[in-house]
């Protein structure tokens, strides 16, 4: 079983902070990582698939690296509409970064 | 335009066998590469998949819960059912279909509304 793990579990960040998140996996995985933006009460939102490829729609703030076990999410400079929780995942995913309000 | 809703009771009891269907619209599940997955999560917790089903059958189930979970397609009429047995209260959460598609990897692109399903005697 391939588990995923993402830290930091908590965030506290200003608006304008460059940011990033770190998933890794238990195993490779390739490029096989999509990240996804949750707000309460909603159905999570792709961000990014096969590791860095932004989808449509996406700011171009928001990117992701990485491949085999490790892999980053990066907001260039976070914006008051990106305080959410942050998933990555392959099957299975992460147990979610919050990003809070500093 | 794609869009997900899922369907099916809001409680059931404990042991007892949970059926939610997955009706969709705007593309096929005949189509290469096309699959509906299920996910899960329970009230201010983590997201959790559960199972995922391509075009061509292909059936993928997450490791913990592969044998409590059934995931079937009715390609005539855009529908993916997903049976969970000896449901738990540890099992009520919101339950989510969503699309993915091959070219973009392991993703879902689409996702339904969910539904709140709650385990409860």
């Amino acid at each position: 079983d391939i588990q995923m793990t993402q830290s930091p579990s908590t965030l506290s960040a200003s608006v304008g902070d460059r940011v990033t998140i770190t998933c890794r996996a238990s195993q490779s995985i390739s490029s096989w990582l999509a990240w996804y933006q949750q707000k309460p009460g909603k159905a999570p939102k792709l961000l990014i698939y096969k590791a860095s490829s932004l989808e449509s729609g996406v700011p171009s703030r928001f990117s992701g690296s990485g491949s085999g076990t490790e892999f980053t999410l990066t907001i260039s400079s976070l914006q008051p509409d990106d305080f959410a929780t942050y998933y990555c995942q392959q099957f299975e995913f992460g147990q979610g970064t919050k990003v809070e309000i500093k | 335009q794609i869009t997900l809703k899922e369907s099916g009771p809001t409680l059931v009891k404990p042991t007892q066998t949970l059926t939610l269907t997955c009706t969709f619209s705007g593309f096929s599940l005949s189509t290469s590469g096309v699959g509906v997955g299920w996910i899960r999560q329970p009230p201010g917790k983590a997201l959790e998949w559960l199972a995922l089903i391509y075009w061509n059958d292909d059936k993928r189930y997450s490791p913990s819960l592969k044998s409590r979970l059934t995931i079937t397609k009715d390609t005539s009429k855009n529908q993916v059912v997903l049976t969970m047995t000896n449901m738990d209260p540890v099992d009520t959460a919101t339950y989510y279909c969503a699309h993915s598609f091959l070219r973009y990897g392991i993703s879902f692109d689409y996702w339904g509304q969910g539904t709140l399903v709650t385990v409860s005697s």
